[in-house]
């Protein structure tokens, strides 16, 4: 399966700890974008990066939030310090160089106790 | 401010009949459109997509209309099967696409045996 592949499907944190989601693109994709979805909602748009390069992370929470695409790797987008509000289902896609499809995973389920 | 809308929360139809999702959208700079299916606990699967160049593109049973001037477009489904069955979601990006995507809250289409 040669599909954007997430993991884990669903984590639980408790209030404080952190939260790592790891996503690995399409083989061949070289641009990754991560999208939360919270309940009743649409996907909203967190980070856009290719290797190495943050692209824009304009949809990322100022404070706690952070995410990487290393040149070796899957992409990580960690959240410190989780809170309730951060409970959602976290969305990775990739896409190809100068592609117009993105294409997603099967997301991260974060659950805030 | 919602970008793109989807007006309808949930549309039912029978099946073998024609479903019609509507989605608007505010921003000019659009010029990319696409269509995701969802189905509970899976990422959105791409379906159809449309450049702002042109007014229709059609795939299978999926046919997607553009109306720039109304900042418009559908996405008809003929004949509706009730494997159909999900949330729809509208997206939208600028530059041809490789940018973030916007998207609407979601339809969910019911197709009934």
């Amino acid at each position: 399966n040669a599909g954007v592949m997430q993991n884990p499907r669903h984590l639980v944190r408790r209030r404080g700890q952190e939260a790592r989601l790891r996503c690995s693109p399409v083989k061949g994709h070289s641009h990754v974008y991560w999208y939360r979805q919270l309940p009743e909602e649409g996907l909203k748009f967190m980070v856009y990066l290719q290797k190495e390069n943050i692209i824009d992370e304009s949809g990322m929470p100022k404070e706690r939030f952070s995410a990487e695409f290393p040149k070796e790797g899957p992409s990580i987008l960690r959240i410190q310090q989780v809170v309730r509000g951060d409970s959602a289902a976290y969305f990775c896609a990739s896409a190809q160089v100068a592609k117009n499809i993105q294409y997603f995973g099967a997301g991260t389920r974060l659950s805030v106790l | 401010d919602q970008q793109v809308k989807q007006n309808s929360p949930s549309l039912s139809v029978q099946e073998g009949r024609i479903s019609i999702l509507n989605c608007d959208y505010t921003n000019s700079m659009f010029d990319y459109f696409l269509w995701y299916k969802k189905y509970p606990a899976e990422g959105p699967t791409f379906l159809i997509s449309i450049s702002s160049i042109k007014d229709k593109n059609e795939d299978g049973r999926f046919t997607v209309f553009l109306n720039k001037s109304a900042k418009h477009l559908s996405l008809h489904i003929v004949p509706s099967q009730p494997g159909d069955s999900a949330v729809y979601f509208c997206a939208a990006s600028s530059q041809g696409g490789s940018e973030k995507l916007v998207f609407g809250k979601g339809t969910k289409l019911t197709v009934n045996p």
